[in-house]
């Protein structure tokens, strides 16, 4: 089993539309949770951080974490064409005394005009 | 926000040259730093972890004789890929960690190297 998994998508969506991320990770002793978002060719951008259970939401994204379900989620509301990239799941775990992010293989996001 | 800067973004050389990346936090301190690789299609795969002052700490099956990691101050890490191949071919990106926290990860833009 894969300590972090997504599904690889792509996930096509039309623009307005909410778009809905989902991620399932291994470790229950994480605490930390993030969705970074990567458009081709260049390197990870924070989108959102998450650490309590319930929703945390900014703008057009809502994260969403339930622990007992080791499950993280990502909407997007009112999606854009922009808004297609992949977008990363990471878990913050802690391996021999020190903390890694482990990354999820990202889920393509395709929004539609 | 939180910034790290890599440099350089680009590089195309011949095999058989050793190849040094430079990673720094330009508005804060970074206690750690990570290296990721990438290949097209994939996800990022954490190479090596380095705290400033010490030895980085390499995941499994990384040659830490070919991938050299000094963090000598709290704003600089860099990658030396020494003798690279075209297998080395990749996308490699560093990641900067504020404190020993839940702060996020900031990652720099990255250094799509290309071995000839």
């Amino acid at each position: 089993q894969k300590e972090v998994e997504q599904n690889s998508g792509p996930l096509s969506v039309p623009e307005g539309a909410i778009a809905s991320l989902n991620c399932t990770y291994s470790d229950r002793g994480s605490q930390s949770f993030f969705w970074y978002r990567q458009y081709s060719g260049k390197s990870p951008e924070l989108i959102m951080s998450i650490y309590s259970n319930g929703d945390k939401e900014d703008g057009r994204f809502t994260a969403q974490l339930n622990k007992a379900s080791q499950y993280v989620s990502l909407l997007i509301r009112d999606s854009q064409p922009s808004d297609s990239a992949t977008y990363l799941c990471a878990v913050r775990v802690q391996k021999d005394s020190s903390y890694k992010l482990i990354f999820g293989s990202g889920t393509r996001l395709l929004v539609r005009p | 926000g939180a910034v790290v800067s890599q440099h350089p973004s680009w590089v195309i050389c011949k095999s058989g040259t050793s190849v040094k990346i430079e990673c720094r936090s330009l508005d804060f301190q970074a206690t750690t730093m990570f290296w990721y690789r990438q290949f097209p299609k994939q996800s990022l795969m954490l190479m090596a972890t380095s705290n400033e002052g010490s030895k980085a700490t390499y995941e499994q099956g990384v040659e830490k004789d070919k991938f050299l990691i000094n963090h000598a101050s709290l704003t600089l890490s860099t990658l030396t890929v020494t003798s690279a191949h075209p297998e080395d071919s990749s996308f490699y990106i560093c990641s900067a960690l504020q404190a020993y926290s839940n702060q996020p990860q900031h990652f720099g833009d990255g250094t799509r190297l290309s071995i000839l």
